[in-house]
């Protein structure tokens, strides 16, 4: 099973309301990250969790809240956002390794539209 | 800054033929190469890898090979068939896991 599951599918939401995203693994990965990717243009990393605790986050605006409440899963909390904000948003899943490489898995997104 | 680049945009190639997918990076630190593939509205899917140890990996009909001193990565694709129609990235990463940085992709269109 390599499947990273991300719901919902797509969404669209105020710039005053909160919404989540979800994203689920059940490949005993130990690293996952959020991915936003514009029209045309290459994936951007926004956070990495490793072993559920927040390794990375890319200087992302505070309106964007990560959460990682055990192995499995990651959410994406996302308050008063604004339309430049609409884009699709990639969960992805890796191991963790201390040496040698390992490939990451990424979900079908959310597709999110900001009005 | 754009660390790994893909000049070229899009790539048409008859149904059959080799793919040739050119990646450039600038970043010396970065030992492990990951190509993608993605359709529209869809997640990146994993296709093969490399690190930088090695020059070459294969896997069925696709093959890619990394030159360290030029900083150059090719993906090739032979044949081509039309379901590879679809926009290859180019990514790269420093100990092999985290932060992935990738190309701005290019179109393959395979065409009969």
């Amino acid at each position: 099973d390599t499947e990273v599951t991300q719901t919902p599918k797509h969404l669209v939401m105020g710039m005053t309301n909160k919404k989540s995203l979800k994203c689920e693994q059940h490949m005993g990965h130990r690293a996952m990250y959020w991915y936003k990717q514009k029209a045309k243009k290459p994936p951007e990393l926004m956070f990495v969790y490793s072993y559920e605790k927040l390794s990375i986050n890319e200087s992302v605006p505070s309106r964007f809240s990560p959460e990682c409440p055990n192995s499995s899963l990651l959410n994406l909390h996302l308050h008063a956002l604004q339309p430049e904000d609409s884009a699709l948003y990639l969960c992805a899943s890796s191991q963790v390794v201390n040496r040698g490489n390992t490939e990451a898995f990424f979900g079908q997104g959310t597709r999110l539209t900001v009005v | 800054d754009q660390q790994v680049k893909q000049n070229s945009p899009s790539l048409s190639v008859q149904e059959g033929r080799i793919s040739i997918l050119n990646c450039d990076y600038t970043n010396s630190m970065f030992d492990y190469f990951l190509w993608y593939k993605k359709y529209p509205a869809e997640g990146p899917t994993f296709l093969i890898s490399i690190s930088s140890i090695k020059d070459k990996n294969e896997d069925g009909r696709f093959t890619v090979f990394l030159n360290k001193s030029a900083k150059h990565l090719s993906l090739h694709i032979v044949p081509s068939q039309p379901g590879d129609s679809a926009v290859y990235f180019c990514a790269a990463s420093e100990k092999g896991w985290g932060k992935l940085q990738f190309g701005a992709g290019t179109q393959v269109v395979v065409t009969p």
